[in-house]
């Protein structure tokens, strides 16, 4: 398994700021996933990031709003940009190792 | 369209008996499928996975069956223990590391 962290762990912010998750694992991985699970939704991927190259976006996900980073192998960021109420949600990054996909406690956002 | 879904939001099980988790999924290329147990606040938790070339995989108390041609998956748990109360999520990868995540059924199992 592996060992991940985020921070915060939950935030109330105001409509329009931005907030930045930060992800740390504790080995070196290839590829971070985030997710974001909105209240009765299934769990949906936002993008997926490597190390040294631009996150790929699903589809309804944008790099304008959703902007990542991932300068190294064991550490990523999420920002949530010009953030609305409807943003509230759990935000999660994801690792994947041998056996199944391993996922932070997630960033519980609540946006007013 | 939901490609994968868990069509139980809820269910209640006794202590000692058989909790069984269904999931339906739409898409053929769907190749490996995993099980992912989430207690409130935390992040969701592997708990076991199943590739479309096998029709069952077990680990301890929990156990896979994968009906290809019926596009569809549950999740056994034997015996079911106060501490499995939790939602589940179905996922389904095809290929990618990308997986697509059902809703959740929420498990709750009564001493």
């Amino acid at each position: 398994s592996a060992v991940i962290s985020q921070k915060p762990s939950r935030d109330i912010c105001q409509r329009g700021t931005s907030l930045t998750i930060q992800c740390q694992v504790d080995s070196q991985v290839t590829m971070m996933f985030w997710y974001r699970q909105q209240p009765g939704q299934s769990l949906t991927l936002i993008a997926t990031a490597n190390q040294g190259s631009e996150a790929t976006y699903e589809s309804g996900f944008v790099i304008d709003k959703f902007p990542i980073s991932r300068p190294n192998l064991t550490f990523s960021t999420l920002t949530v940009s010009n953030m609305s109420p409807e943003d509230s949600s759990i935000y999660l990054c994801s690792v994947d190792r041998a056996g199944g996909q391993f996922f932070g406690p997630g960033t519980r956002l609540t946006v007013l | 369209d939901q490609q994968v879904k868990q069509n139980s939001p809820s269910l209640s099980v006794q202590e000692g008996r058989i909790s069984i988790l269904n999931c339906d999924y739409t898409n053929s290329m769907f190749d490996y499928f995993l099980w992912y147990k989430k207690y409130p606040a935390e992040g969701p938790t592997f708990l076991i996975s199943i590739s479309s070339i096998k029709d069952k995989n077990e680990d301890g108390r929990f156990t896979v069956f994968l009906n290809k041609s019926a596009k569809h998956l549950s999740l056994h748990i034997v015996p079911s223990q106060p501490g499995d109360s939790a939602v589940y999520f179905c996922a389904a990868g095809a290929g990618s590391y990308q997986l697509t995540f059902g809703k959740g059924t929420k498990l709750s199992v009564i001493p």
